[in-house]
């Protein structure tokens, strides 16, 4: 049974602070690693993917990956109450893939207090 | 308009009834998947499809018939809806990595 396990939260921070979400994954086969977004009654969407080791930036958004350790987590600086809204670890065994392998976790809710 | 469009947006129906879902797509993306969200359980993919008549089940199949006869169009059937079928189901479209994701249709099953 593939797993991608996320903390529930909610994860409150202060505006202008660092959140820091996290999420493992049980396959060691998993070759791609997505994080979406989801405002409450909204559908998800990207915001960052990632396929090797390391860390990944895009504006104030950096996504790390270690597969060793089958850890991936997003961090957001400067969060701003903008960026409150479920945050989903997704994870593909196939590189660059999304054809039907993406399994998702619950999600973890952040909240980012002005 | 482009995009991907989920219809109803809402439904409340009685058990036993049959119940499809319509999702369409206007970007020829050759991917199309069927997701469930439920409280407790996060997304889970129920069915997908690679290309127009090519569908594979995903992780909760169970109670669900899909069917795609055009690229843009991916309907999803309830055949027999039941309780255990309230959630809200979203469609999704994709050509590469990224999955594009529908509004959404809540269902409610009395």
């Amino acid at each position: 049974q593939k797993e991608v396990e996320q903390n529930s939260g909610p994860l409150s921070v202060p505006e202008g602070a660092i959140a820091s979400l996290n999420c493992t994954y049980s396959d060691r086969g998993s070759q791609s690693f997505f994080w979406y977004r989801q405002y409450s009654g909204k559908s998800p969407e990207l915001i960052m993917f990632i396929y090797s080791n390391g860390d990944k930036e895009d504006g104030r958004f950096t996504a790390q990956l270690n597969k060793a350790s089958q850890y991936v987590s997003l961090l957001i600086r400067d969060s701003q109450p903008s960026d409150s809204a479920t945050y989903l670890c997704a994870v593909n065994i196939l590189y660059g893939g999304s054809q039907g392998n993406l399994i998702f976790g619950k999600g973890t809710k952040l909240s980012v207090k002005p | 308009d482009a995009g991907i469009t989920q219809s109803p947006r809402y439904k409340i129906t009685e058990t036993g009834r049959q119940v499809t879902l319509m999702c369409h797509q206007t970007w020829s993306h050759s991917y199309m998947f069927w997701y469930r969200q439920d409280l407790g359980h996060g997304l889970r993919l129920i069915y997908y499809s690679a290309a127009a008549d090519i569908t594979d089940k995903g992780e909760v199949p169970d109670g669900y018939v899909v069917s795609r006869s055009k690229t843009e169009n991916f309907p999803l059937t309830l055949e027999s809806a039941t309780r255990s079928q309230t959630s809200v189901y979203f469609c999704a479209s994709s050509e590469g990595y990224e999955q594009f994701f529908g509004p959404g249709t809540r269902l409610t099953v009395l």
